[in-house]
């Protein structure tokens, strides 16, 4: 099991708001990245910092983390947005990802 | 422009060893931690060790220390994780990554090299 939990799928419709979440206890007073993996495909990072987006990565992608709950939100889904998401955080000199979500748009 | 590019997996019997690289361009393994993270077929991400610029501070997932060694060479400007006494479930593939730490992650990836351990 992982010490970050996150739903293995979240479905959204087009043009709708998608909020895929991580949380657990190693997320309390730590920042949050994520990442987006499509099939065949290696990790891009999305989000860092827990809400900052690198250069290249749309608008609609934004994150929030609150206690022991960091939230990856993607406003106007597309289908270009299917793909499988991992939040990770730092824990006593280690690395820690989620067991990442499936995210769906139809 | 920065570019990571993993070689050296394969398949290998269980007890057997492997040894794989990196090779990074466009930047110095001086100034950057890097991470070595693992996919086994079909699952998520799994961080397995990472090293800093200076080299004096590695550290290893439980599942891999004692097994595994992270090292690098920073006049190749190349990482290495040196796997030995390989198990069925270190099959995966191995990414090596940029990591800039805790405010912002890995920001770049390899595209990844097959390690499969069998009989």
């Amino acid at each position: 099991s992982h010490e970050l939990s996150q739903p293995p799928s979240v479905s959204v419709s087009p043009r709708q708001t998608a909020n895929v979440t991580c949380s657990g206890d190693k997320l309390r007073g730590k920042f949050v990245c994520w990442y987006r993996q499509k099939p065949g495909q290696s990790p891009v990072l999305v989000i860092y910092q827990d809400n900052k987006r690198p250069s290249g990565i749309p608008e609609r992608f934004s994150g929030s983390n609150s206690g022991d709950t960091a939230t990856l939100s993607i406003s106007g889904a597309q289908a270009m947005d299917e793909a499988d998401y991992y939040c990770r955080t730092w824990d006593s000199g280690s690395v820690v990802f989620g067991g990442g979500t499936r995210l769906t748009v139809l | 422009q920065v570019q990571l590019v993993e070689s050296g997996g394969g398949l290998v019997k269980p007890g057997g060893s492997l040894r794989l690289s990196c090779a990074a361009s466009g930047f110095s393994l001086n100034f950057y931690y890097m991470s070595w993270i693992r996919q086994a077929p079909g699952k998520g991400l799994e961080w397995v060790s990472y090293i800093s610029g200076t080299g004096n501070i590695i550290s290893y997932a439980d599942s891999v220390k004692g097994r595994f060694t992270i090292s690098k060479d920073n006049a190749k400007n190349s990482l290495y994780l040196q796997m030995n006494n390989l198990r069925a479930d270190d099959t995966a593939v191995y990414y090596c990554a940029r990591d800039l730490g805790q405010l912002v992650g890995a920001d770049y990836w390899g595209q990844g090299t097959q390690v499969t351990v069998s009989s």
